[in-house]
């Protein structure tokens, strides 16, 4: 397996424009976390599902952020509109009940 | 709620040091407990874990012990390299009910040759 696989690695947007994230977790993973890391506030938990339902969203900071998960395969994390504060990198993480966490690699966003 | 507190960073040693990063954690029942580690410009990958009571993770010289009664996973190494050098995190995760993976706030760790 690939492991977790983000995109973009890296996106530069505009204050206002609507920015999607994208997952694709480990084939049979039914976990699926989203973190936010930024250097003031360390790794934050944005929302996590189990079997594509979402569990536990408190972590939204608020209604701008929105995820989804249509299908075992695949989530989106979307800001709408962006912020420069919402400048920070985005993890996606997947695990099962048996198996430890694995993350991918991270997108970077910039809000300018 | 559930929680993880790590202790403060930056932390920096000089190559073959003694490293200790506390952990310390509040959860309902008995969780397991990991350590993470992130290299520059890359995820969090798992460093070690442990399930259960008096438990000792180890990787790459690593250690950590599961302390119930000191709700601890202490993370130590007895000669660390340059190399070791990154961001490392605590972690809990519930054994039953909602699968939530809580961490710490992390700890840079600089080794300087």
């Amino acid at each position: 397996d690939a492991g977790v696989i983000q995109s973009p690695r890296h996106e530069v947007t505009e204050m206002g424009q609507e920015v999607t994230l994208r997952c694709k977790p480990i084939s049979g993973h039914d976990y699926l976390f989203w973190y936010r890391q930024t250097m003031m506030r360390g790794l934050e938990l944005l929302i996590y599902f189990n079997n594509n339902v979402p569990i536990d969203d408190s972590g939204m900071p608020e209604d701008r952020f929105s995820a989804k998960m249509p299908n075992a395969s695949f989530s989106t994390l979307k800001i709408q509109p962006s912020e420069p504060r919402d400048s920070a990198v985005y993890f996606c993480a997947s695990m099962s009940e048996y198996t430890e966490a694995f993350f991918g690699q991270g997108t970077r966003l910039t809000v300018v | 709620g559930d929680s993880v507190t790590q202790m403060e960073g930056p932390v920096t040693l000089s190559e073959e040091a003694f490293l200790t990063i506390n952990c310390t954690y509040t959860a309902t029942g008995y969780p397991s407990l990991f350590w993470y580690v992130q290299y520059p410009g890359e995820g969090l990958q798992l460093l070690l874990k442990a399930t259960k009571a008096d438990d000792k993770g180890s990787n790459k010289g690593f250690e950590a012990t599961y302390r119930k009664e000191t709700t601890s996973f202490h993370l130590e190494k007895g000669s660390v390299q340059v190399s070791d050098s990154a961001v490392y995190f605590c972690a809990l995760r519930r054994i039953q009910g909602a699968q939530k993976l809580v961490f710490g706030q992390g700890t840079r760790l600089t080794i300087n040759p």
